[in-house]
């Protein structure tokens, strides 16, 4: 295990339905990130809390809604997703927001199907 | 715009051969280049951050190798290994605001 620890691992929802995502870490950083990686495209970066605190919402519909309740959770709510939402999603975090050294670590992720 | 290009998209080797993987970037200011391996259904592990003035980089049977002259990196994997089937994602950070900007990854298979 890499520290960040994300569940479920693996979610089949109705495009009516709720669900939420966590993820939490165990290794004293300040700052974590959801991203979303679909099929042969590049990691998208979604959301980004520092200190608890958002700090970058990459223009995500507001059918995803992050939530920190502190330094070490983060969790994603989902409501009336669309089918091309399914993905992979994932959770790093870092000392601080791209701090070189204290590099990203990321969670083994959530794979999101919507039916 | 900040760009990461890796090629090939997809490679299939023999166990105990070696490969190269490519990365071409256009991140810019640059300030570090990392290479992640990412195994099916998991998420992406470190495996070398590379700084401006880093050449070479090693990690066991990986080595990277960074030009930021002609903003080039390759991963060079030796004697391969049934384990070492993964995607593997060449990310480049811009100094200043630290942005990362993801590749699309090199699918690597080794079959035995």
């Amino acid at each position: 295990e890499t520290g960040v620890t994300q569940t479920p691992r693996h979610l089949v929802m109705g495009m009516t339905n709720k669900k939420s995502l966590k993820c939490e870490q165990h290794l004293g950083h300040n700052a974590m990130y959801w991203y979303k990686q679909s099929a042969k495209k590049p990691l998208e970066l979604m959301f980004v809390y520092n200190f608890k605190e958002q700090t970058e919402n990459n223009s995500v519909p507001s059918r995803f809604s992050p939530e920190c309740p502190n330094s070490s959770h983060l969790f994603l709510h989902l409501h009336t997703l669309q089918p091309e939402d399914s993905a992979l999603y994932l959770c790093a975090s870092s000392q601080e927001p791209g701090h070189l050294n204290y590099g990203y670590t990321f969670g083994s992720g959530t794979r999101l199907t919507v039916v | 715009k900040n760009q990461v290009e890796q090629s090939p998209q997809s490679l299939i080797i023999l166990e105990g051969k070696n490969c190269t993987l490519q990365c071409n970037y256009t991140v810019s200011p640059f300030s570090n280049l990392r290479w992640y391996k990412q195994d099916t259904g998991r998420g992406p592990v470190s495996l070398t951050i590379m700084t401006f003035s880093e050449n070479t980089k090693s990690n066991g049977r990986y080595t990277a190798t960074l030009d930021a002259d002609t903003k080039q990196s390759s991963l060079h994997i030796t004697a391969s290994q049934l384990s070492d089937s993964a995607s593997y994602i060449c990310v480049v950070s811009a100094k200043g605001n630290e942005k990362l900007t993801f590749g699309t990854g090199t699918r690597l298979t080794i079959i035995p």
